[in-house]
């Protein structure tokens, strides 16, 4: 059964940093493209980044770009999300998930970050 | 990027009767290579993350009911659950995968009438 776990959020003010990392279980982590998708409080899904199996290849919302981070380790079975120059509306429920290719296939509880002063 | 655009935004359905969600994508997501529309069907229960329902626009994921269902291609397409549950109350949303960003719908709220 695959098992993806997210720590890391918080409160954090604005122009801060987070770290958000999720653990992987029950499926073959070097073998899948992985992604931080997002939902603010009470709004719809948005996708934030993605990171191919070997870490080669990493595509970003362009809101997010030059801001956030994604990365692996692969030894780990860990997926991360360096968050930087944070802003309000980069609050909400960020979640780690598992890609077949692109397909998001399963999905987190989620990790709850919080940008205010 | 590609725009995803979902109706109606809610609906009122009575138990056992069917509900019909629309989607609509600003170009095609249908990848030539892989003879596959790229889209995908999401379910949300309330505090709980998505599920996976329907990807390639008409495949449903290991599990998943049979009275989901999925249709279109190219820029229009259709979730339909044939025969509503009490447990189907959630917000659906649509995906594509085509390209990045990926991007979703807006959601569409099902509830019971």
């Amino acid at each position: 059964e695959v098992q993806l776990v997210e720590s890391g959020g918080g409160l954090v003010r604005p122009g801060g940093s987070l770290r958000l990392s999720c653990a992987a279980s029950g499926f073959t982590f070097n073998n899948d493209w992985m992604n931080w998708v997002r939902q603010a409080p009470g709004k719809g899904l948005e996708w934030v980044a993605n990171i191919k199996k070997d870490g080669s290849e990493k595509y970003y919302l362009d809101s997010v770009k030059g801001r956030f981070s994604i990365s692996r380790d692969n030894a780990q079975n860990s997926l991360f999300l360096q968050m930087n120059s944070l802003r309000a509306e980069d609050t909400a429920v960020y979640y780690c998930a598992r890609g077949r290719g692109w397909y998001i296939d399963s999905w987190g509880q989620g990790t709850l970050v919080i940008v205010s002063s | 990027d590609i725009v995803m655009t979902q109706s109606p935004d809610s609906l009122a359905v009575s138990l056992g009767e069917r509900a019909t969600i629309n989607c609509k994508s600003s170009q095609s997501v249908f990848d030539s290579a892989s003879n596959a529309n790229e889209l995908a069907w999401y379910q949300q229960k309330a505090g709980q993350p998505p599920k996976a329902l329907i990807y390639g626009a008409s495949t449903r994921e290991s599990g998943v009911p049979d009275r989901f269902s999925g249709s279109g291609s190219g820029t229009d397409f259709t979730l339909t659950i044939s025969s509503v549950q009490a447990e189907d109350v959630a917000i659906y949303y649509c995906q594509q995968y085509y390209n990045s960003p990926l991007t979703f719908g807006g959601g569409t709220k099902v509830e019971i009438k």
